[in-house]
């Protein structure tokens, strides 16, 4: 497709379980973030790629956290041993330059609810 | 760090009248400010950028303004339309130049046909 694809687009978790966000981004672009959204605020970053490095994860909350770019294009956030407090929508976006800021584009997100 | 203020947090306003959304920022080193659009159940869309060493841009409807001395920048939507509708962020780089985006909290805007 053209655009930044994420999946799946809701998931539920029982609090404790593993989950696996997937994101597909715009082919060629060169930089990929992760953000989190809680409900009625803004997004808030998380981490941010390079192609296949990651050079920045300042945002992630906790070491329960994992993102991971192994071939510079499909990305994974992985998030371990799930708490009540993680459950908002998981936005992705993309961005052709090797930029942090500029022009992204961002996927419709994953809605994670733990219960 | 970056912290980004926005307001209002909600607008109403009458199809066809203008909105105005203002952001303050507190980085004097931020050199880039971009608006996106969020539609229910989408992600941000960008709407219009505009970098430091520029202190208007328009494009069709829609037009950024900033002002580095005070350190804000502002949305104007002309002739609104309700696809207009949605809620607004304003973003600037958490530390200065190339860093990553810190968000406002985003204003809803409701325009009424």
């Amino acid at each position: 497709g053209a655009g930044v694809s994420q999946s799946p687009r809701y998931k539920v978790a029982k609090r404790g379980q593993d989950v696996a966000l997937r994101c597909d981004p715009i082919s060629g672009h060169v930089s990929l973030f992760w953000y989190q959204q809680a409900l009625g605020q803004g997004p808030e970053f998380l981490t941010y790629f390079q192609n296949e490095a990651q050079l920045d994860k300042s945002g992630l909350p906790s070491d329960r956290f994992f993102a991971e770019r192994p071939e510079g294009s499909v990305s994974t956030l992985k998030i371990q041993r799930t708490q009540q407090e993680d459950s908002a929508v998981y936005l992705c976006a993309s961005s052709l330059a090797a930029t942090t800021n500029e022009k992204l584009f961002f996927g419709s997100g994953t809605q994670l609810s733990v219960l | 760090g970056e912290n980004v203020e926005q307001h209002p947090s909600t607008l109403s306003v009458q199809e066809g009248d203008s909105a105005v959304i203002k952001c303050t920022y507190s980085d004097s080193a931020s050199n880039y400010f971009p608006w996106y659009k969020q539609e229910l159940g989408k992600g941000p869309q960008l709407i219009i950028d505009i970098r430091s060493n520029v202190g208007e841009k328009k494009d069709q409807r829609i037009a950024v303004t900033l002002n580095k001395t005070a350190k804000h920048f502002s949305l104007h939507i002309t002739e609104t339309q309700p696809e207009d509708s949605a809620v607004y962020f304003c973003a600037a780089p958490s530390i200065s130049g190339n860093t990553p985006l810190v968000f406002g909290k985003g204003t809803r805007l409701s325009v009424i046909a």
